[in-house]
């Protein structure tokens, strides 16, 4: 398995700013995953982050809102851009190894 | 793109019975199938797995069964306890892409 962190675990910002999360991994992992998932609903990809390459962002997610960094290969950033409050939700980083695939705590984030 | 669909949406039974959660997928080409749990304000935690190559596997009071043709997939807990009271999402994976799909996710509650 895989242990994972995330930075913050949660934060209250204002409309109009930007968060940046962090997902750090205790191993050296080719594939991670960044969701959303809000209150009672299912995990949503936003997009998927592979070290030295551009993240593969989802069908309604773009590259602009949500800027995701993948300096090395325990280590991603997304950025939650120019926030509404249609943005709060749980954040949750995701790894995959030995083809299973394990979630970080999750950041929870309440825009106002 | 795959599409996965989990039934019920929510599910009480009485502790010591057993319970049952249903997911269908779409993808002939998905290969394997993870099974994770949820409790509030906790990640998603896997419970068991299952490849293609496989119709049954079973870890406990966990067991999980796959019927390739008809693409579904199921998962079983028997003697049911209250700490089993989660929500609990399938998911998909297609061996042509390295993302998973997730049900819409199941609320089980044991009643003691």
């Amino acid at each position: 398995s895989a242990v994972i962190s995330q930075k913050p675990s949660r934060d209250i910002c204002q409309r109009g700013t930007s968060l940046t999360i962090q997902c750090q991994v205790d191993s050296q992992v080719t594939m991670m995953f960044w969701y959303r998932q809000q209150p009672g609903q299912s995990l949503t990809l936003i997009a998927t982050a592979n070290q030295g390459s551009e993240a593969t962002y989802e069908s309604g997610f773009v590259i602009d809102k949500f800027p995701i960094s993948r300096p090395n290969l325990t280590f991603s950033t997304l950025t939650v851009s120019n926030m509404s409050p249609e943005d709060s939700s749980i954040y949750l980083c995701s790894v995959e190894t030995l083809g299973t695939q394990y979630f970080g705590p999750g950041t929870r984030l309440t825009v106002l | 793109g795959e599409n996965v669909e989990q039934h019920p949406s929510t599910l009480s039974v009485q502790e010591g019975d057993s319970a049952v959660i249903k997911c269908t997928y779409s993808d002939s080409a998905s290969n394997y199938f993870p099974w994770y749990k949820q409790e509030l304000g906790k990640r998603p935690q896997l419970i068991i797995d299952i490849r293609s190559n496989v119709g049954e596997k079973k870890d406990q009071r966990i067991a999980v069964t796959l019927n390739k043709t008809a693409k579904h997939f199921s998962l079983h807990i028997t003697e049911t306890q209250p700490e089993d009271s989660a929500v609990y999402f399938c998911a998909a994976r297609s061996n042509t892409g390295n993302q998973f799909y997730f049900g819409t996710g199941t609320s089980l509650t044991v009643i003691p």
